[in-house]
C-alpha cells in the first residue's frame, strides 16, 4: 500500500464547530506532516510529526491541535476556525524524517463560514 | 518559510511541445525534489536530484542541478494536455526533521 489517505475530502464548517481531519498511511513511514494551501500558493507546513511525537509546530494558533495515536494515523483538530482558515489541507508521510521524499495524501478541502 | 523560487510562474504552451521551468534557492542544500500538483489535489512526488549530481531523467522528464548557480530545471519533454497542472521545486537544507522548502511553483497550461 503506497498511499496516503485523507477524510473528509471536503469539510464545511462554521467558527464555533469543532471537527477533526484525518490522515492515515500503512507504508511504515515514521514521519507525518500536516501543511496548508491556500489557492495558487504553495504548501506551508504547520507541523511535523518524528517516531509520533511532535517535532515541528510552526508556531501554528492554538485552535488547531494535531495528535498521532500511532505511527499509522495523524489527526488534526480544529476549534474556532476563523474564515481565513479555508484552505486545503494536505497531510503527507515519509519513511524517516530525513529529506527524503514526501508522499502526499489528496488533500481535505476546508471551508469555514 | 519558503526557500525556493520558480520561474516562470506561469507557462502556456501547446502538446507536443517542450515545457522548461526553472528553480532558484538561497542556501546549500542535500537534495531538490519536483513535485506535480493537479488543480485542488495533492502533490505527487516527480524525481528527486542529489547535491552530487548534475543529471537526472525519469521517462520524459529531465532535471538539471547547478550547485554553483544554485539553479535547477525540469524539462518535460513532448508534453501533453494531461501535464496540465501546477509544478513545484522542494529543498532539503539537511534538517534533522526531514522538513522541505517549496518555492511557489510554476502553472503549466498544455494546449491540445
Amino acid at each position: 500500500d503506497t498511499e496516503v489517505t485523507q477524510t473528509p475530502k471536503h469539510l464545511v464548517m462554521g467558527m464555533t464547530n469543532k471537527k477533526s481531519l484525518k490522515c492515515e498511511q500503512h507504508m511504515g513511514h515514521r514521519a507525518m506532516y500536516w501543511y496548508k494551501q491556500k489557492a495558487k500558493k504553495p504548501p506551508e507546513l504547520m507541523f511535523v510529526y518524528s517516531y509520533e511525537k511532535l517535532s515541528i509546530n510552526e508556531s501554528v494558533p492554538s485552535r488547531f491541535s494535531p495528535e498521532c495515536p500511532n505511527s499509522s494515523l495523524l489527526n488534526l483538530h480544529l476549534h474556532a476556525l476563523q474564515p481565513e482558515d479555508s484552505a486545503l489541507y494536505l497531510c503527507a508521510s515519509s519513511p524517516f524524517s530525513s529529506g527524503e521524499t514526501q508522499y502526499f495524501g489528496p488533500g481535505t478541502r476546508l471551508l469555514v463560514l | 518559510s519558503q526557500q525556493g523560487e520558480e520561474d516562470p510562474q506561469a507557462l502556456s504552451i501547446q502538446e507536443g511541445e517542450n515545457a522548461t521551468m526553472n528553480c532558484s534557492y538561497k542556501t546549500s542544500i542535500n537534495n531538490l525534489q519536483w513535485y506535480r500538483q493537479n488543480s485542488g489535489r495533492g502533490l505527487v512526488h516527480l524525481i528527486l536530484i542529489r547535491s552530487n549530481e548534475r543529471e537526472k531523467h525519469s521517462g520524459r522528464l529531465r532535471v538539471t542541478l547547478d550547485t554553483s548557480k544554485k539553479s535547477s530545471s525540469l524539462l518535460i519533454t513532448a508534453s501533453r494536455a494531461a501535464d496540465t497542472a501546477s509544478y513545484f521545486c522542494a529543498t532539503d537544507r539537511g534538517s534533522t526533521l526531514g522538513r522541505l522548502y517549496f518555492g511557489r511553483g510554476t502553472q503549466l497550461t498544455v494546449w491540445p
